[in-house]
């Protein structure tokens, strides 16, 4: 079956740290673009983050020098490393294949992140 | 970036009508244009992409159409289970952009 499923999300004081976690089954990651998409509470869904096939990466400006894409091939798991978080930050993160052709097709089901004090 | 304008924000209407949604860009997108529904506390699923293209399993009342700029998502014939908020997106280039979501609501 293929699916991805999200981990890692949780409680964490502004200025923390976070790593997600998002293992795949079915599909291989390093041979797809991944992407994370986050959603505010209440809000719309906002690209946060893609790491390439060939393993270049990109950054939507409002994560830019603070949160790593990366991935682990032979776990077959992508990562979102979260550094010096902001209130603004708070959202449900998902990961997606992010497929030239059929688009983000499948979606994890999605981790919580709460930044607050 | 690419932006985008998605409308309406709000749509109420009754089991049996058919609706219509629009996105336009800020710039032509070819037709790489995905059109995705979301029920509350889930995550979103993916209807259309290529601006046309139905994806496996969604049913046949749900189309799309455009290229270029302007798009439209249309149901034919609202059942109960469509009731939710639907969102386009490009994934013509980087960074990829949504919409601001349509809730379409029972009237």
């Amino acid at each position: 079956e293929v699916q991805l499923v999200e981990s890692g999300g949780g409680l964490v004081q502004p200025g923390g740290s976070l790593r997600l976690s998002c293992a795949a089954s079915g599909f291989t990651v390093s041979s797809n673009y991944m992407s994370w998409v986050r959603q505010a509470p209440g809000k719309g869904l906002e690209w946060v983050s893609v790491i390439y096939s060939g393993g270049s990466t990109y950054y939507a400006d409002s994560v830019k020098g603070r949160f790593t894409i990366s991935r682990h091939n032979s776990k077959n798991t992508l990562y979102l490393q979260m550094n010096s978080l902001r209130a603004e930050d708070t959202a449900v993160y998902y990961c997606a294949r992010d497929h030239v052709t059929y688009a983000f097709d499948i979606w994890g089901q999605g981790t919580m992140v709460t930044v607050s004090s | 970036a690419i932006w985008m304008t998605q409308s309406p924000s709000l749509l109420s209407a009754s089991t049996g009508d058919r609706v219509t949604i629009s996105c336009r860009m800020s710039q032509g997108i070819s037709s790489y244009l995905a059109w995705y529904q979301q029920k509350p506390g889930k995550a979103p699923e993916l209807l259309i992409y290529a601006a046309s293209t139905l994806q496996s399993g969604v049913p046949s009342r749900f189309s799309g159409s455009g290229s270029g700029t302007d798009f439209t998502l249309t149901i034919s014939c609202l059942q109960s289970e469509d009731f939710a908020t639907y969102y386009c997106q490009q994934y013509y280039s980087f960074p990829r952009t949504f919409g601001q979501g349509t809730k379409v609501e029972i009237k």
